[in-house]
C-alpha cells in the first residue's frame, strides 16, 4: 500500500470554493468506488464527511461535495466559512478489507 | 451515537510491546453491521489505518505493520484490544479506535490516546 497524494495546503477566501485533489492509483482511488473523507480540526478527532466517492454523512452540509476521475478523487468546499479551516484527509478502500489515507491538506480560510 | 474510548499506557520503551483497549459505550460491540479499528497519527502528520476486528474476530491488517501487530475483541467486556510489539520511535502517535462500516469508512471515533515510545 502506498499513501495517497494530497497538497499540503489549500486556501479560499470566505464564500469561495475550494477543491483539493486526492490522487491514487488503479489499486484503490482507480479500482474502487470507495473513497472517503474526512475532516479534523486541531486536537480533535476526524470527522467522516464523504463516503461512496460523493455522498454525505447525516447532518454534513451539501457545502462539501466529492467527484472521483480515474485515479483521482476531489473534495469541493463550496461557500467557504471560517469553520472550514482544518485539516482534510482523504481514504480509499484497497481491496482485501484495508484502507488507504492522504497526507493531509491543511486549508485555511484567508 | 456510541462512544469510543481508547486507554492504555502513554509511554512505552522501545523494543517493548504497546497494548491499548478501546471500551465502547452506547452501542454493542457484538454487531454483524460493523468493523471496529484502530488508527494512528505520528503527531503533525497524516492518518495511518492499523487494522479492523469484526464481531467473530476475524481481522484484517496493514500490511506495512502485520507482523507486528495484534488486534483482538471481547465482547463480554464491549473492548477491543491492539497489541503493537518490538516498537520504535517511529510508533509514537496518537492512536484512534473507531468503528467502520464495511466500504463506507469509520463513521464514530474515539478521543485519541497519545503514546510516545521511548526510554
Amino acid at each position: 500500500q502506498s499513501a495517497l497524494t494530497q497538497p499540503p495546503s489549500a486556501s479560499g477566501s470566505p464564500g469561495q470554493s475550494v477543491t483539493i485533489a486526492c490522487t491514487g492509483s488503479n489499486s484503490d482511488v482507480g479500482g474502487y468506488g470507495f473513497v472517503s473523507w474526512y475532516q479534523q480540526h486541531p486536537n480533535n478527532a476526524p470527522k467522516l464527511i464523504i463516503f461512496e466517492v460523493t455522498k454525505r454523512p447525516s447532518g454534513v452540509p451539501d457545502r462539501f461535495s466529492g467527484s472521483k476521475s480515474g485515479n483521482t478523487a476531489s473534495l469541493t468546499v463550496s461557500g467557504l466559512q471560517a469553520d472550514d479551516e482544518a485539516h482534510y484527509y482523504c481514504s480509499s478502500y484497497a481491496g482485501s478489507h484495508s484502507w488507504v489515507f492522504g497526507g493531509g491538506t491543511k486549508l485555511t480560510v484567508l | 451515537q456510541p462512544h469510543l474510548q481508547e486507554s492504555g499506557p502513554g509511554l512505552v520503551k522501545p523494543s517493548e510491546t504497546l497494548s491499548l483497549t478501546c471500551t465502547v459505550s452506547g452501542d454493542t460491540i457484538d454487531s454483524r453491521n460493523y468493523y471496529w479499528g484502530w488508527l494512528r497519527q505520528p503527531p503533525g502528520k497524516g492518518l495511518e489505518w492499523i487494522g479492523i476486528i469484526s464481531n467473530g474476530g476475524s481481522t484484517h491488517y496493514n500490511p506495512s505493520l502485520r507482523s507486528r501487530i495484534n488486534i483482538s475483541i471481547d465482547t463480554s467486556k464491549n473492548q477491543f484490544s491492539l497489541r503493537l510489539n518490538s516498537v520504535t520511535a517511529a510508533d509514537t502517535a496518537v492512536y484512534f479506535c473507531a468503528r467502520e462500516i464495511t466500504m463506507i469508512g469509520f463513521g464514530v471515533w474515539g478521543q485519541g490516546a497519545m503514546v510516545t515510545v521511548s526510554s
